[in-house]
């Protein structure tokens, strides 16, 4: 099932910080976060594993409740090459690896 | 290194034409994954390879479209005829293993008639 995103978009002024939010009506095994720019491809960002284990992107941060089956994205000090897409992709383990992306946010971000 | 490479990056056809779009994973990487966007469904998984087999196809639309991948760096999508309401972007991402980072190729712009 499809991991629901929100807010569906945001506008920022250039320094101010957004959190995006990223749920799943299933158990979760990893939560894998991208960016996609307009006309551009999905780039990564970030995966968060089950048991706490992160690995990604320096300047942005993110937390995993296992329990809750929820992620959340911390954008802080916004700069304008933030603006864009976000989704989250979420994998449910087992022996099937395929992520299900949400919908995706897009943030703006402005001058 | 070179990223995924994906071709044509554009694609405009006829309805009832074959389209084939193609793509080159990073060298050594073992998972490959055809991907779907479109603004009304978003970005939808159609199939994934593990070390070139097919593991799911549930994402596979209908039997117009097929999938290949005969050896590690390469792999093909078909879709035979070909119709309006498959006009979307198609991307192609591997990654290096199971539940890895998936890195994704450009994609390619096709645009049904």
């Amino acid at each position: 099932q499809q991991p629901v995103q929100s807010p569906q978009a945001v506008i920022l002024r250039e320094g101010e910080d957004a959190v995006i939010n990223c749920s799943s009506s299933k158990a979760l095994y990893s939560v894998h976060w991208y960016r996609q720019k307009h006309g551009e491809a999905p780039v990564f960002l970030m995966i968060l594993l089950k048991g706490g284990e992160q690995k990604g992107h320096e300047k942005i941060s993110a937390s995993f409740n296992e329990k809750k089956q929820q992620s959340s994205l911390y954008l802080t000090a916004s700069q304008l090459s933030y603006s864009g897409t976000y989704f989250c992709g979420t994998l449910g383990g087992g022996s099937n690896y395929k992520l299900t992306f949400g919908k995706g946010t897009l943030l703006t971000v402005n001058p | 290194d070179a990223g995924v490479i994906q071709s044509p990056r554009h694609e405009v056809t006829e309805m009832g034409q074959e389209v084939t779009l193609r793509c080159k994973p990073i060298s050594g990487h073992n998972s490959l994954f055809w991907y779907r966007q479109t603004m009304m469904r978003g970005l939808e998984l159609l199939i994934y390879f593990n070390n070139n087999v097919p593991i799911d196809d549930s994402g596979m639309p209908e039997d117009r479209f097929s999938a290949k991948m005969p050896n590690a760096s390469f792999s093909t999508l078909k879709i035979q005829p070909s119709e309006p309401r498959d006009s979307a972007v198609y991307f192609c991402a591997s990654s290096l293993g199971d539940g890895e980072t998936q890195y994704f190729g450009p994609g390619t712009r096709l645009l049904v008639l």
